[in-house]
């Protein structure tokens, strides 16, 4: 079974300008998660997808983070425009309703 | 107060020691918890959770929960060099499908 698929793994880019990342989660998982780990922190949640629909997004800075789900599966989360303070690793994970995540490899985003 | 708190650490043992790992959580409506492993620049990954007041064994690992104390634990008996990574406490509160994390405790196994 493949695992959640995250993509870039590695992104540098300056300030102010846009950013997206990519997840594709394991096949059957109608849970689909973001979160946002910083250095030395525990993961912390940004939006939580049940299907297609968000629903928790209350942690998720909407005047410059936006994300979807299309046709529940794949999801993109985009940052526009990134700032300084949005350096950090970028986690998406799976799961069926009830259980524990998968998370897969993340995308370290670094902010110049 | 945070909703999971872990001692950041770092916590050192010695090769074949039993590592005692420790979380608290407020939410007393929370009904799952789970215990990851993250090594350094990777991502985390789960190896135990529990449900329900008691121990639950998983080869050299032993979670441990106290509802009553808001309180889990993970054993981790005879530690390896291998086992050292940061352990994640993750409790899912009552009504809720996500996940809230605590810092993390560092633990570091010594030859």
């Amino acid at each position: 079974e493949a695992g959640v698929v995250q993509s870039p793994r590695y992104k540098i880019i300056e300030k102010k300008q846009p950013v997206a990342f990519w997840c594709n989660p394991i096949s059957g998982h109608n849970t689909l998660y973001w979160y946002l780990q910083n250095l030395g922190q525990g993961p912390e949640l940004l939006i939580r997808y049940e299907n297609e629909e968000a629903v928790d997004d209350s942690q998720l800075p909407k005047d410059r983070f936006s994300a979807e789900r299309l046709k529940g599966v794949d999801s993109t989360l985009k940052i526009q425009p990134a700032e300084l303070g949005d350096s950090a690793v970028y986690l998406c994970a799976s799961s069926v309703t009830g259980y524990g995540y998968t998370f897969g490899s993340g995308t370290r985003l670094t902010v110049v | 107060q945070k909703e999971v708190e872990q001692n950041s650490g770092p916590l050192s043992v010695p090769e074949g020691a039993i590592a005692s790992l420790n979380c608290t959580y407020s939410d007393r409506g929370s009904q799952s918890f789970f215990w990851y492993r993250q090594y350094s620049g990777k991502s985390p990954e789960l190896i135990m959770s529990i449900y329900s007041n008691g121990d639950k064994e998983d080869g050299r690992f032993t979670a441990q929960l106290n509802k009553a104390s808001q309180y889990v634990s993970l054993l981790i008996r005879d530690s390896q060099p291998s086992d050292s990574a940061t352990y994640l406490c993750a409790v899912k509160p009552g009504n809720t499908g996500k996940l809230i994390f605590g810092q993390g405790t560092t633990l570091q196994v010594k030859p």
